[in-house]
């Protein structure tokens, strides 16, 4: 059983264009992440979710808008694409009172033409 | 300074070398310490959590030193399966518990 998976694996897009990728857990936690990749292989939070609470917002532009319909649930919505999203995208999971560690997704590789 | 720092490598040792790739902090305030493994086009995984006593798995052994905001990660009788990137992470306990991962360091294992 997969614990956190994300679709699509792969998101080819154009500028402009707007795109979202979906993240699931089944692993009961209260806290989902979406970390940003790219090709200098930083791994740079962008959101934080606990319990459908905002907790972490990092500097992101607002056209990465996150939504966590339930505790299982992160999508990631980018409107506007430009050829500075292209990443790999990982969202992740955890649960806060049993410490900080996280299992991430497979990762959505996104390229913006 | 960055958050957090690592030589980004890569160390390219023989099967059956020891190697030892380190990490810095800059914030004091960090209160938990893990390295993760990163195959390549893959996620992150944890590999293990590093305590202020040093922590030993099997042929790795992780050791973390509070006054010098340094960590470091020690493999030993490398395996061909070990060659993967490893991130040092660091993680508060405030700010909603943000976690910092380092550039990572390149490990290839040749035969």
């Amino acid at each position: 059983d997969t614990a956190v998976s994300q679709t699509p694996k792969y998101l080819v897009t154009q500028m402009g264009n707007d795109k979202s990728i979906k993240c699931e857990q089944n692993l009961g936690h209260d806290t989902m992440y979406w970390y940003k990749q790219d090709s200098k292989k930083f791994l740079k939070i962008m959101f934080s979710y606990n319990n459908k609470e905002l907790i972490i917002n990092e500097t992101v532009p607002n056209r990465f808008s996150p939504k966590s319909p339930d505790k299982a649930h992160l999508n990631l919505h980018i409107n506007s694409l430009e050829l500075g999203d292209s990443a790999v995208y990982f969202c992740a999971s955890s649960q806060l009172d049993r410490g900080p560690l996280q299992y991430f997704g497979p990762g959505t590789r996104l390229t913006v033409t | 300074r960055k958050e957090v720092e690592q030589d980004p490598g890569p160390f390219n040792v023989p099967e059956g070398a020891t190697v030892a790739f380190n990490c810095t902090y800059s914030n004091s305030a960090s209160q938990s310490f893990f390295w993760y493994r990163q195959d390549c086009r893959k996620e992150p995984k944890l590999l293990m959590s590093v305590y202020s006593s040093g922590n030993e798995d099997g042929r790795f052994t992780a050791q973390l030193n509070r006054a010098s905001q340094y960590i470091s990660l020690l493999i030993r009788d490398s395996k061909l399966s070990d060659s993967a990137t490893y991130l040092c992470v660091v993680k508060g306990s405030t700010g909603g518990f943000k976690t910092i991962f380092g550039a990572g360091t390149r490990l290839f294992v040749k035969a």
